[in-house]
């Protein structure tokens, strides 16, 4: 079991651009979480999709969005780019919310935008 | 606006003590509490939840908390230099949402 995996590792945009990260969660979760991590602070809840919908959402705007699809991997968009997007972008699987014990972060997608 | 805060440290111990980690939340309908391990350049992994008053043991870690005083705390025992790294702490609400809200983390040095 390859555990949760994203892609790419790392990306570099310019403001303005958009941008697709993925996620592929373990396998027998169906539960995707995402998180934005800026240098030296705590995960930020962005949005959570179960059953190929957005059940729960952060503080985030609209310029987040994302996507679920059938085999529960998933997609997080960020529109017109902005500097202070700059951050890791973290997934998280599990089963179930709260998440229990069975709940795995990816390796994350460090965004860096110029 | 739900906060959950940590002392950000850096927490320095020597090699076998105790190493003892605080958190305190604002929201008193939280209801689950979870301690994430963040090595260095890496992504956090789960160390423990827990849900009611009083302490939870696995291993050479234990969470306690008290709803009363808003405080969860994580004790590692026996700390060992493979233990330096950020120790974050994520509080769920669980009234009609399921959003998890993170601390900024303490940063824990275990020296030899």
């Amino acid at each position: 079991d390859a555990g949760v995996t994203q892609s790419p590792t790392h990306l570099i945009k310019t403001r303005g651009q958009q941008v697709t990260l993925r996620c592929s969660p373990k396998s027998g979760h169906d539960t995707v979480s995402w998180y934005q991590q800026a240098l030296g602070q705590g995960p930020q809840f962005i949005f959570q999709y179960y059953e190929e919908e957005e059940r729960q959402r952060g503080n985030f705007p609209d310029r987040f969005s994302g996507h679920q699809f059938p085999n529960y991997s998933s997609e997080l968009n960020v529109n017109a780019l902005l500097l202070g997007d700059s951050a890791l972008y973290l997934c998280a699987s599990s089963s179930g919310i709260p998440p229990g014990d069975e709940q795995f972060f990816g390796p994350g997608t460090r965004l860096t935008v110029l | 606006q739900k906060e959950v805060e940590q002392n950000s440290g850096p927490l320095s111990v020597p090699e076998g003590a105790i190493a003892s980690l605080n958190c305190t939340y604002s929201d008193r309908g939280s209801q689950s509490f979870f301690w994430y391990r963040q090595y260095s350049g890496k992504s956090p992994e789960l160390i423990m939840f827990i849900y009611s008053n009083g302490d939870k043991e696995d291993g050479r870690f234990t969470a306690q908390l008290n709803k009363a005083s808003q405080y969860v705390s994580l004790l590692i025992r026996d700390s060992q230099p493979s233990d330096s790294a950020t120790y974050l702490c994520a509080v769920w609400e669980a009234r009609g949402s399921y959003i998890p809200t993170f601390g900024r983390g303490t940063s824990l040095i275990v020296h030899p």
